[in-house]
């Protein structure tokens, strides 16, 4: 999983409350990014950041707010959840080297809004 | 923005046949495209991608075509093993842009 870690890997919680999904890397690449999956869908993108304390959003990213105050970790936090946030979170990172594009995920964390 | 089309959503072949699965693209802008493999729980796995300035390439059994006219691309999986049974998605982007767009997925079953 290149050095990426996701926690926590599964989690219920009830409708309206806030959760928080954590992505860590070990590498210290500059992009991460947050995509949430659901079936027919593929893997639509949330938030990314290019670096500390710099993101923006993404497709889908009503609902969600994200910071990176280290260059290692990425946070995802559903302010108020709702059963439609029920999916499936995947964490990426991309390094920063010139001509290279190539994404590597986390294993995923498994999100239930009840 | 971009859109990327994935088909057929599910595929069986046999054992040691060749499967295809096909993906078209919306922006003509794209030029960076990745394929991944996903297995029961894990994340999406990077198994081989192609640039534009590029009509093919291969890795083993794997291969990629990219039709830059047509804008669509496609994967190439010979000599089918059953370990090869996934759901593969095809994506695209911008070289150094921010993200990936990806297709809906193709779920692959390799029978024995």
């Amino acid at each position: 999983d290149a050095g990426i870690t996701q926690s926590p890997r599964h989690k219920v919680t009830e409708t309206g409350t806030p959760v928080t999904l954590r992505c860590h890397q070990t590498e210290n690449h500059r992009y991460m990014y947050w995509y949430r999956q659901d079936p027919g869908h593929g893997l639509r993108l949330i938030h990314y950041s290019y670096g500390v304390k710099d993101t923006d959003k993404g497709e889908v990213s009503d609902g969600y707010s994200v910071s990176r105050s280290k260059t290692e970790d990425f946070l995802l936090t559903l302010e108020s959840a709702t059963s439609s946030q029920t999916s499936v979170y995947f964490c990426a990172i991309r390094p920063a080297t010139e001509g290279f594009d190539e994404q590597y995920f986390g294993p995923g964390t498994r999100l239930t809004v009840t | 923005g971009e859109n990327v089309e994935q088909h057929p959503s599910t595929l069986s072949v046999q054992e040691g046949d060749s499967a295809v699965i096909k993906c078209t693209y919306s922006d003509s802008a794209s030029n960076y495209f990745p394929w991944y493999k996903q297995e029961l729980g894990k994340g999406p796995q990077l198994i081989i991608d192609i640039r534009s300035n590029v009509g093919e390439k291969k890795d083993q059994r794997i291969a990629v075509t990219l039709n830059k006219t047509a804008k669509h691309f496609s994967l190439h999986i010979t000599e089918t093993q059953p370990e090869d049974s996934a759901v593969y998605f095809c994506a695209a982007s911008q070289a150094g842009r921010r993200a990936l767009t990806f297709g809906s997925g193709t779920r692959l079953q390799v029978q024995p």
